[in-house]
């Protein structure tokens, strides 16, 4: 079963533009991640941001999390062509839910560059 | 490259039948993780197994087993196959027990066809 959900589903855009995906959750967390998979090939992993952490960087992404709304989101700044791919988050439960230890994704979003 | 291993690339395969995934994990990482990607179901986790032991089970299959060898390796078997067990199907490796400190580091997959 699917702990996160992505929004949205798809999602395209023009090169240099910023591109933003949202994850909802349903249970308590750990902490949560974004991967992200390029088509037919493995996920990669991009960020981590843990329960008690509300934001964190890493180059031109900026992960958001708001653990009273049971969200987060992903932002990709002037985007490139070469960020074209699947971004999925996924979370570990905590007490009270999920599999310890093992990570559930949602179905991902989309996203398409533009050149 | 993520340094986890997965052979074969590609599997085609006719119904009823058996086929074993393989999967070599990253160097020093002693969990292991099984999971199925479909275009309906998403990014299913199927089993987690540490240093040989299975730890948790997700969405597999009682047609489904998998095991961890002493050397880490592990391999995933899928017996009477089905048309719907057509999927890519990833491994995934972490130095630690749970995905709470850290990433997951996925193979490029094994992706199966069943005729």
């Amino acid at each position: 079963s699917q702990q996160g959900e992505e929004d949205p589903q798809a999602l395209s855009i023009q090169e240099g533009e910023n591109a933003t995906m949202n994850c909802s959750y349903k249970t308590s967390i750990n902490n949560l991640q974004w991967y992200r998979q390029n088509s037919g090939r493995g996920l990669v992993h991009l960020i981590l941001i843990r329960s008690n952490e509300r934001e964190k960087h890493s180059g031109r992404l900026r992960v958001t999390l708001d653990t009273s709304k049971k969200s987060s989101s992903l932002l990709i700044t002037a985007s490139r062509a070469a960020d074209t791919a699947s971004y999925f988050c996924a979370t570990e439960g905590g007490l009270g839910g999920g599999s310890q230890g093992n990570l559930i994704f949602g179905k991902g979003t989309k996203l398409s560059v533009k050149p | 490259d993520s340094g986890v291993t997965q052979t074969p690339k590609h599997l085609i395969t006719a119904t009823g039948q058996r086929v074993t995934l393989r999967c070599s994990p990253r160097s020093g990482d002693l969990s292991v993780y099984w999971y199925q990607q479909s275009l309906d179901q998403g990014l299913q986790f199927l089993i987690h197994y540490y240093n040989g032991e299975e730890r948790a089970k997700g969405n597999i299959l009682e047609r489904f087993s998998a095991q961890q060898f002493p050397d880490l390796h592990s391999e995933l078997n899928l017996s009477s196959l089905e048309l719907g067990d057509s999927a890519l199907y990833f491994c995934a490796s972490s130095v630690v027990l749970g995905g709470a400190s850290g990433e997951l580091f996925f193979g490029e997959g094994s992706r199966l066809t069943v005729l």
